[in-house]
């Protein structure tokens, strides 16, 4: 079945460490992006990609790093500098020309839990 | 800045009930207007969207929701809920030029009583 797997489920970091989060789709897409999602807030882009070897920054960029290597792939690392990193981390991926300016369909993964301790 | 208001964090709901969930957004241009859903241990995954056309758009399930330019508003609404209705619904909005970027509302945990 295609979709978008993310591992792993869940995670914990002690303060100063660098985690990295997979995010992998076998639908073909050419955009991926990166959502975080915090209690009562609605979902904040960090990062996105339209194209291979291409990635912008979103709106709470600063504290992560992204890739896009490989069209299926998009690995998001939490890095130290993210002052408050315990979140809920959503990717999702659309066709080329059909993502929110498009027919707006975004395909999600079921996501990440991090836990910094 | 562009923001999207759900008002209602939690909403509860006996079987067969008539649904109404509020989204306001603040932009006063041309916008994109979709409703997500997020079902019990599965994917936030589409529900509907309006572009242009006839605002009231139907969605999957039984859902429908209005677009009413001058409340800035897309409502969801279902005439009768099920007990498999029980997820939590996301309101975002595209606005036109804010590439490939989607406001978020803050979601409606729904909860429906069997």
């Amino acid at each position: 079945d295609g979709g978008i797997t993310q591992s792993p489920k869940y995670l914990f970091r002690k303060e100063g460490q660098n985690v990295t989060l997979s995010c992998e789709q076998n639908l073909n897409h050419d955009a991926m992006y990166w959502y975080r999602q915090d209690p009562g807030q609605g979902l904040r882009l960090i990062y996105y990609s339209q194209i291979v070897n291409d990635f912008q920054k979103g709106d709470i960029a600063e504290g992560y790093s992204v890739s896009r290597e490989k069209k299926e792939s998009f690995p998001l690392t939490v890095t130290s500098a993210q002052k408050n990193p315990t979140a809920f981390y959503l990717c999702a991926s659309s066709r080329w020309g059909q993502g929110p300016l498009g027919t707006g369909e975004l395909f999600f993964g079921e996501g990440s839990r991090l836990t910094v301790l | 800045a562009q923001s999207v208001s759900q008002h209602n964090h939690h909403v509860i709901l006996s079987e067969a009930a008539s649904l109404e969930l509020g989204c306001n957004y603040s932009y006063g241009g041309t916008v994109n207007l979709f409703w997500y859903v997020q079902y019990p241990g599965q994917h936030l995954q589409l529900l509907l969207k309006y572009f242009s056309g006839d605002p009231l758009v139907k969605g999957i399930k039984g859902f429908e929701a209005e677009f009413i330019k001058s409340k800035f508003s897309f409502n969801l609404r279902k005439p009768s809920v099920q007990w498999s209705d029980t997820a939590e619904y996301f309101c975002a909005v595209n606005v036109m030029d804010s590439n490939y970027q989607l406001i978020w509302g803050a979601g409606t945990k729904l909860i429906i009583k069997p």
